[in-house]
């Protein structure tokens, strides 16, 4: 069964980048049909898609957040990382990374979301 | 950007009670809508894709309805455990994705 775990620090400070990682377990990152991403959950703003790659390239950003995200891959290790730079109090929030998997029914395919358990990152000094 | 409004924000509900939430985008998605439910401190866990089918697992007094722009969730009898608040997500974009901002569903 697919897993999914997010880890990184907890606290971040403010202007700096913070780093996280997903470990899939259960399943192979280097799987064509899935996109790879991050969510994050605010009170204030609610969920908010961050970014989503394939294993092989094609990485698509939240235009709101595009110039301080990078979203990679490490296939060697299962895994793949955010990147947010130049954070502030306002990127406090739970992290969730999940997958984009295909789901079919009556001949037609949509796709809908699995999720790590989330993280939380306070950004404080 | 799709938008995505869900109401109410917040609802009062008795166990056995007929519940239904609403979702509507900014634009037409065809049937590329999936609902969530999250419980407090949880991951949301995916509930319907397509915009009527349930994944496997989910009870079937959970359905959901709609099309364009305009959808349902239903739950028919609400059990203790269904007390949670549910998200709607256009999968219309994919991978870019928006939520609605939730609904909660509270014991009257």
């Amino acid at each position: 069964q697919l897993q999914l775990q997010e880890s990184g620090p907890g606290l971040v400070k403010p202007s700096e980048t913070l780093s996280l990682t997903c470990t899939v377990s259960g399943g192979s990152i280097r799987t064509s049909s899935y996109y790879w991403g991050w969510i994050r959950q605010t009170p204030g703003k609610g969920l908010e898609w961050i970014g989503s790659t394939y294993y092989s390239g094609g990485i698509y950003y939240n235009p709101s957040l595009k110039s301080r995200v990078t979203i990679s891959v490490d296939t060697s290790k299962n895994q793949f990382s955010l990147k947010l730079s130049s954070v502030t109090a306002a990127d406090t929030a739970v992290y969730y990374c999940a997958r984009d998997g295909q789901y079919c029914s009556g001949g037609a395919c949509y796709s809908g979301l699995n999720w790590g358990q989330g993280t939380l990152v306070t950004v404080s000094s | 950007d799709i938008q995505m409004t869900q109401s109410p924000s917040s609802l009062s509900a008795s166990v056995g009670d007929r519940v239904t939430i609403t979702c509507r985008a900014s634009q037409s998605i065809s049937s590329s809508l999936n609902w969530y439910q999250q419980k407090p401190g949880k991951a949301p866990k995916f509930l319907i894709y397509g915009a009527s089918n349930l994944q496997s697992g989910v009870p079937s007094r959970f359905s959901g309805s709609g099309s364009g722009t305009d959808f349902t969730l239903t739950i028919s009898s609400l059990q203790p455990e269904d007390f949670a608040t549910y998200y709607c997500q256009q999968s219309y974009r994919t991978p870019m994705y928006t939520f609605g901002q939730g609904t909660k569903v509270e014991i009257k």
